[in-house]
């Protein structure tokens, strides 16, 4: 069975410009979320979509955006890039909570470099 | 915020040592899962504990839950280069997203 697919691998881009990036959960899976994970820092919350919409966001800007496709895949939008956005952005997914067990598993991540 | 705190947040040990990681928090989390992160990749997931004082093991890991479901701990004994990596707690604070720890980086030499 087929993990997380995230692309591009690797995304360079200037200041002030947008970047997309794209994930393809695993089969059966309608929950993605996205975390940002800086050089040195821990993984920090971005989105969470299930079943097509928005369902919590972490503390960023509205530039950062992104949308849940009716077959669970999801797109992430960086408007008016900034230096500090070059990360490593991993995307997760998983299954509708049971018993209380929220497990995610996560893609390879694509790594944004802001110049 | 629930906040998780990993410590330490730098461990170097020789192969074949014995190893623990903590993670702590003072707010009760419905499970918590521990995962495996190597340079350049997405972490990977090794185990989720759920109970108070539930202890799993994974070969020559162990992850224990805290009785008041607050904090957990992973041990690994007699450890290999192949254990090197990022080791991330994170707790479900049941409002459909979980919470990271920053982190343990562990470096196994041979």
């Amino acid at each position: 069975e087929a993990g997380v697919t995230q692309s591009p691998t690797h995304l360079i881009k200037t200041r002030g410009q947008q970047a997309t990036l794209r994930c393809s959960p695993i089969s059966g899976h309608t929950s993605v979320y996205w975390y940002q994970q800086a050089l040195g820092l821990g993984l920090q919350f971005l989105l969470w979509y299930d079943e097509g919409e928005e369902r919590n966001r972490g503390n960023f800007p509205p530039r950062f955006s992104g949308r849940q496709f009716p077959n669970y895949s999801s797109e992430l939008n960086v408007n008016a890039l900034e230096l500090e956005d070059s990360a490593l952005y991993l995307c997760a997914s998983s299954l509708i909570r049971r018993q209380g067990q929220l497990e995610q598993y996560f893609g390879p991540g694509t790594r944004l470099t802001v110049t | 915020t629930q906040l998780l705190e990993q410590s330490p947040q730098f461990l170097s040990i020789q192969e074949g040592e014995n190893l623990t990681v903590y993670c702590n928090s003072s707010s009760v989390f419905s499970s918590l899962q521990w995962y495996r992160q190597e340079p350049g990749e997405g972490p990977v997931l090794l185990v989720t504990v759920v109970t108070g004082g539930e202890v799993k093991k994974l070969k020559r890991l162990t992850f224990q839950f805290g009785d008041a479901r607050k904090d957990s701990s992973l041990h690994i004994t007699a450890a290999q280069p192949g254990d090197t990596g990022l080791y991330l707690c994170a707790g479900d604070d049941s409002w459909g997203k979980l919470q990271f720890g920053a982190g343990t980086q562990v470096v196994v030499t041979p």
